[in-house]
């Protein structure tokens, strides 16, 4: 159990128009869910954190206009990129946790994005 | 600041060969130290864990562990297969947080028959 999906697993937009990535916890509830960016040879970078129903909670340094983020069920959240440029290109990768404050983190297989 | 470091990649090694991934962490107070791995595309799965100093964590063949006076947590495996051909992330959960993971850069590993 705990398998967590992402869609798309990849992405190709011009520069300036928005992207939706979703991140789905196929067999379990998921009270939080993270959005995590990594960079080629760098460390996975913790963007942002949701919780179920209440707004997300970005880490220092992610512009929350411009990586909006939705967690409107327990099964899914979103990412948006918003007017994408191509210095946005990366990785993005989601989790998902049974419940809150319960660390173990079920991660989906990303989505790489290409802003051209 | 906290941070994990580990070797970098890739690492290219034949089957039933020994492994080491060296990972090394800097974090103040006691943290929770992972493995975790992931496969052509797949997400990442946790490898392992150990959460207090001596403890060793192991699963699959693979082990690590927690060495506090040296503050590492290498990953070793015996005798590696094909199959064990990933990437391997480690990672480190501080004890006043109940989520936020820091990561490594991750290591290619890539076993030829």
């Amino acid at each position: 159990g705990a398998v967590v999906s992402q869609h798309p697993s990849r992405v190709i937009c011009k520069s300036g128009t928005s992207v939706k990535i979703e991140c789905r916890s196929l067999d379990f509830q998921a009270t939080t869910m993270f959005w995590y960016r990594q960079f080629p040879k760098k460390s996975l970078m913790l963007m942002a954190t949701s919780n179920e129903g209440s707004k997300a909670t970005y880490e220092q340094g992610v512009e929350k206009d411009k990586f909006l983020i939705n967690h409107a069920s327990l099964t899914l959240s979103t990412l948006t990129v918003t007017s994408a440029h191509p210095e946005d290109s990366s990785f993005y990768i989601c989790s998902a946790s049974r419940s809150s404050g319960v660390w173990e983190q079920y991660f989906g297989p990303g989505t790489r994005l290409t802003v051209t | 600041g906290d941070s994990v470091t580990q070797m970098e990649g890739p690492v290219t090694l034949s089957e039933e060969a020994f492994l080491t991934i060296n990972c090394t962490y800097t974090a103040t107070g006691y943290p929770s130290l992972f493995w975790y791995v992931q496969y052509p595309g797949e997400g990442l799965q946790l490898l392992l864990k150990a959460t207090k100093a001596d403890d060793k964590g192991s699963n699959k063949g693979f082990e690590a562990t927690y060495r506090k006076e040296t503050t590492s947590f290498h990953l070793e495996k015996g005798s590696v297969q094909v199959s064990d051909s990933a990437v391997y992330f480690c990672a480190l959960l501080l004890g006043d947080s109940n989520y936020q993971l820091i990561w490594g850069a991750g290591t290619k590993l890539i076993i030829k028959p």
